[in-house]
Order: structure tokens, then sequence, then C-alpha cells
């Protein structure tokens, strides 16, 4: 079965900064797709940034891009100049290739932005 | 667009009690999913609909828990008779027709459930 492990509970970066958020996956098939959602509180889920397997090119959404590590099974995020409103749970995510299969996450990571 | 609707926000139960709680997916959404993320776990996947049908409820934890979909438009996930082991939120999410190369899932604010 697959797995997700996000093995920073909670991160801190000061405004404008960047951080980045770790995630590592563990699978025996050779397409898939990964994803960041994020969860601001009291707030929806939201698709943050999404990487096809078979694409070698990470993936970028404006201040946001990943740096997948495909033989490594790594899936990092990058957020550049951290704006107040990036604060959020962050969760990683695999879909087995399909269009439509469920989604397996990680525990998530508490991401606290700093004035 | 309206986006995906869960009722209630927050649930608070006794234990041996039952609670219903109901997704509502975008529009035009066949398909539906129910996932649960107990306090500092993971999101756990528990069934996907097409339409009206059960594609997949392998992650239902046991015969507690019921899913329906009515029509193939909203959801009801029931529990019955809760356990102190349901608290958690509830989470559903939608995404477009089956065949396609890839569906968003897009997804509601989540039901907050306590059993006490």
């Amino acid at each position: 079965a697959q797995t997700v492990t996000q093995s920073q509970p909670e991160m801190s970066v000061q405004e404008a900064e960047t951080v980045t958020l770790s995630c590592t996956y563990d699978t025996s098939e050779s397409d898939y797709y990964l994803f960041w959602y994020k969860q601001p509180p009291s707030r929806q889920m939201i698709l943050v940034i999404r990487q096809e397997a078979y694409k070698q090119q990470n993936a970028t959404e404006n201040r946001f891009s990943v740096n997948f590590q495909k033989a490594a099974k790594s899936f990092s995020l990058k957020i550049s100049d951290s704006q107040l409103g990036d604060a959020a749970m962050y969760f990683c995510a695999y879909q087995a290739q399909g269009g439509s299969e469920k989604l397996v996450f990680g525990k998530g990571t508490k991401l606290t932005v700093n004035p | 667009e309206a986006g995906v609707t869960q009722f209630p926000s927050h649930s608070v139960i006794e234990k041996g009690q039952t609670v219903t709680l109901r997704c509502d997916p975008i529009s035009g959404h066949d398909n539906l999913y129910w996932y649960r993320r107990v306090m500092g776990k993971e999101i756990k996947f528990l069934l996907h609909f097409v339409k009206e049908s059960k594609q997949d409820e392998s992650g239902m934890p046991n015969n507690r828990f019921l899913a329906e979909r009515t029509g193939g438009t909203y959801s009801t996930l029931k529990v019955q008779p809760a356990e102190l082991e349901d608290s958690g939120v509830y989470f559903c999410a939608s995404s477009l027709g089956y065949y396609s190369s890839y569906n968003e899932q897009f997804f509601g604010p989540g039901t907050r459930l306590t059993v006490l």
C-alpha cells in the first residue's frame, strides 16, 4: 500500500522569507500524481500544486514550487516570499494514476508565518 | 458556483448515539469521496461513490458506518452506534466524471464529530 510521510509537524517562517516543507512517499507504481493541499484555519482544503510523476520538470504555481525527486521518492514544497496568508496546515498527498482514485495523505505540517 | 458543502459543521454526541453527516457535492460532479482525520493523524480515505454506486469502500472502518448517495446527488454518512474512536473531522470531496485523465478533488469544510 502507498504511504506518505511528512516528518515536520510544525514549521515557521518569517514573512517574505522562503520555507521548504518535506514529504516522502512509498509506492511501487511508476505513474501517479503528487499534490500539496493547503487548509487555512477554519477553512476548506484547497489544492496548491500538482505534479505528474512522468514529468521530469518540477511544477510551479506563482510563489509555490516543488522539488520532485522520483528515484528518492521525495516531493518537497517551497514557498517563496512567504505571506501571512500562507499560514495553514499543508498536506502532501499521493494519487494512483486513473483520474479518480482516492488520495493518500500525510499527517500534515502546520506552517506559521511570523510578521 | 457553490463549492462542496457539509452539514453540520460540528456535532457532539454521546457514545452509543447515532449521527448522520451530509455532503452536497459540486453540481455535475459524479465522483464523491469521504475522508476522515482523527486528531494528529493522517487524513484517511473512507469511500468513493461514482454517481450513486459505491466504487471503493475499502476504507470504511466497520459496519457501524453506512454511506449512501441518493440519486447520485448528495451523500450521507451515518454512524450507528457511535464510539469514542469515531471522533474526528469528516471531509467530503467531489470531482468530475470518472473517465478522464485527471480530476481535481474539491473539498468541503468538514464536519467535526466529537463522541463523548
